[in-house]
């Protein structure tokens, strides 16, 4: 079944240092999508960073990365230079079918808490 | 270009009641999805609207959720009779026509919360 992991529940990091937040994944389809989400407190989901199955690059987007393992079935997301503004949840997700089709799943959330 | 909209942003019901949220995705998107996160728990699928029919709806708990998208634009979730397990953040999301290029993120509302009692 297809299915998102994410182990820590919660983190904690040293502002202006990096965290990885661990995601795996599961799914029998060759093309698929993964996505990370942030939840501050006030609730908005805020898109992060998009991966595609077929993208040989990690994606990047400002201070977020993605470490992409296919073979492994991990796409864990990477913050470097914590902020204190980036305390929040994280949320790992995938959406997987075809266009027109699209399903999207999504893991239990990591709750990252960025110390001064 | 206003975001996706959800009201009301919190709603506390009595178990049997009935209840109806709604969503207001970014004009122009055909695509609309309900999601719903129990507390402490994963987020889940509900259904899937592309303008006004329903693509998928096997994320549906039961018979007592009844979503709607007339006209493809806004849609409502309405939950009758109310249970205690219904709690939960109800989130909608939005994004453009499956293409290419634009296939990757939805864009989502800030939620509803709703507690029934």
């Amino acid at each position: 079944a297809q299915k998102i992991t994410q182990t820590q529940p919660g983190m904690f990091v040293q502002e202006k240092e990096a965290v990885t937040l661990d995601c795996t994944y599961d799914t029998s389809d060759q093309s698929y999508g993964l996505f990370w989400y942030k939840q501050p407190s006030s609730g908005e989901m805020i898109f992060l960073i998009y991966q595609g199955s077929y993208d040989e690059q990690n994606a990047t987007e400002g201070r977020y990365s993605l470490n992409f393992q296919k073979a492994r079935k991990s796409a864990n997301l990477v913050i470097s230079a914590s902020q204190l503004g980036d305390s929040a949840m994280y949320f790992c997700a995938m959406r997987e079918g075809t266009s027109g089709t699209y399903k999207y799943i999504f893991g239990t959330g990591t709750r990252l808490k960025v110390l001064a | 270009e206003a975001g996706v909209t959800q009201f009301p942003s919190h709603s506390v019901i009595e178990k049997g009641q009935t209840v109806t949220l709604r969503c207001d995705p970014i004009s122009g998107h055909d695509n609309l999805y309900w999601y719903r996160r129990v507390m402490g728990k994963e987020i889940k699928f509900l259904l899937h609207f592309v303008k006004e029919s329903k693509q998928d709806e096997s994320g549906m708990p039961n018979n007592r959720f009844l979503a709607e998208r007339t006209g493809g634009t806004y849609s409502t979730l309405k939950v009758q009779p109310a249970e205690l397990e219904d709690s939960g953040v109800y989130f909608c999301a939005s994004s453009p026509r499956d293409d290419f290029v634009r296939q990757r993120e939805q864009y989502f509302g800030p939620g509803t919360r709703l507690t029934v009692t």
